[in-house]
């Protein structure tokens, strides 16, 4: 597709229970990341996918968050026995080059997120 | 840590005027910069990169960089009651995060 599209938009979920959310890049594009934003806050990067492989998983707050792209394009974002402090909004981007791209004039698009709320 | 400051704000500005909006960051490492706008409830939307010291202009945009200060600057000239939104200083070395600043609210009063 033409953008960047997220499934869930909305999710409410139990403290403890499992949730996934689904990322469907723009068509072709190379990079998908994931980015954590709070309420009031900028986004905060989670992971990142070259294709299929993941590249960097550094922003991963803890070993309750997974992330796949098995097959280089959708992907999902896993959350086990969620907690409160999970609440955020939950942001996929993609780009066409690999990385930022800086260099390249590399465009990133984000998708309009996964608001999650755990109760 | 790699810390990117933006003063939160409410900036308020009247329309027609030139909004400033400002970003500091700790990285002397970081390459790339850039300026994103996010209404609120939307996903953040490309504005401006820059990539170089000096000034970048973009329609009624201008970047300002300037390495030596870490610091990095957006002007919206004209600005429009449709500008008002909150403003994301983005900031990246050659990995692959984009480091965000919290954002500065802008309110364009007509």
């Amino acid at each position: 597709g033409a953008a960047v599209s997220q499934s869930p938009r909305y999710k409410v979920a139990k403290r403890g229970q499992d949730v996934a959310l689904r990322c469907d890049p723009i068509s072709g594009h190379v990079s998908l990341f994931w980015y954590q934003q709070a309420l009031g806050q900028g986004p905060e990067f989670l992971t990142y996918f070259q294709n299929e492989a993941q590249l960097d998983k550094s922003g991963l707050p803890s070993d309750r968050f997974f992330a796949e792209r098995p097959e280089g394009s959708v992907s999902t974002l896993k959350i086990q026995r969620t907690q409160q402090e999970d609440s955020a909004v939950y942001l996929c981007a993609s780009s066409p080059s690999p990385g930022t791209g800086a260099a390249l004039g590399n465009t990133i698009y984000f998708g309009e997120g996964s608001w999650l709320t755990v109760v | 840590q790699k810390e990117v400051e933006q003063n939160s704000g409410p900036l308020s500005v009247p329309e027609g005027a030139i909004a400033s909006l400002n970003c500091t960051y700790s990285d002397r490492g970081s390459q790339s910069f850039f300026w994103y706008r996010q209404y609120s409830g939307k996903s953040p939307e490309l504005i401006m990169s820059i990539y170089s010291n000096g000034d970048k202009e973009d329609g009624r945009f201008t970047a300002q960089l300037n390495k030596a200060s870490q610091y990095v600057s957006l002007l919206i000239r004209d600005s429009q009651p449709s500008d008002s939104a909150t403003y994301l200083c983005a900031v990246t070395d050659s990995g692959y995060a984009l480091n965000f600043g919290k954002g500065t609210s802008l309110l364009v009063t007509p």
